[in-house]
């Protein structure tokens, strides 16, 4: 079946303006997940969606930063008025049910934004 | 405070040869799973292994195993018989019980020399 799939797979965009993101999860997992990862570093945990329960939103950086994810599929992550900083490649991943120790995420292969 | 470690930015290993790259990590939590993730120069985050705290034997899977040392919070991954595929970056990571985050460590860079 499909994995995790992400669009675009590169933004360039200019500082001030807002993205948005896209992720389609593996269907029928319920959990799904952002990640951010800077050059050369590891993952920074964004957002955590589960089923129709709220979101945990710890890991967002600022306020700048939203997600939506609409029931159990697609997920946009926005960033509004981008930063330099806000550079990476931004990584979904979706897995079965979530919330257990041996959950595997499974990953897409991410979207590198460079703002400009 | 920095929960996953690995103090091996770049690793090189002679195709056909057994390799390990570290982690260390830090949690009072008793129940956790740990996570091993192959990225490739493509970008996709690959899983390998996972290791449960609570799990008696260490993880296999394959070519790959997981040097579990609960006492000394390690989770070194084995590599045996070293392909010249393998050659990517490899995070550690880990999840504690009732945490959505996922803690990954900075990487180690493997490469595998002809």
């Amino acid at each position: 079946g499909a994995g995790v799939s992400q669009s675009p797979s590169n933004k360039v965009t200019e500082k001030g303006k807002d993205v948005e993101l896209r992720c389609d999860p593996i269907s029928g997992h319920t959990a799904l997940y952002w990640y951010r990862q800077r050059l050369g570093q590891g993952l920074e945990f964004l957002i955590y969606f589960q089923g129709n329960s709220a979101p945990d939103k710890s890991g967002l950086p600022s306020d700048r930063f939203s997600a939506e994810r609409t029931g159990e599929s697609v997920s946009t992550l926005t960033i509004q008025r981008t930063q330099q900083e806000d550079s990476a490649v931004y990584l979904c991943a979706s897995s079965l049910v979530g919330g257990r120790l041996t959950d595997t995420q499974y990953f897409g292969p991410g979207t590198r934004l460079t703002v400009l | 405070a920095q929960k996953i470690t690995q103090t091996q930015p770049g690793m090189f290993v002679q195709e056909k040869e057994a390799v390990t790259l570290d982690c260390t990590y830090d949690t009072s939590d008793p129940s956790y799973g740990l996570f091993w993730y192959k990225q490739p120069s493509s970008g996709e985050m690959i899983f390998l292994i996972y290791q449960g705290s609570y799990d008696q034997q260490n993880a296999t899977e394959g070519r790959y195993s997981l040097n579990f040392q609960k006492a000394r919070k390690s989770a070194n991954l084995v590599i045996s018989a070293s392909q010249l595929g393998d050659s990517a970056m490899y995070f550690c990571a880990m999840r504690e019980n009732n945490n959505n985050d996922m803690r990954f460590g900075a990487g180690t860079r493997l490469t595998v020399k002809p």
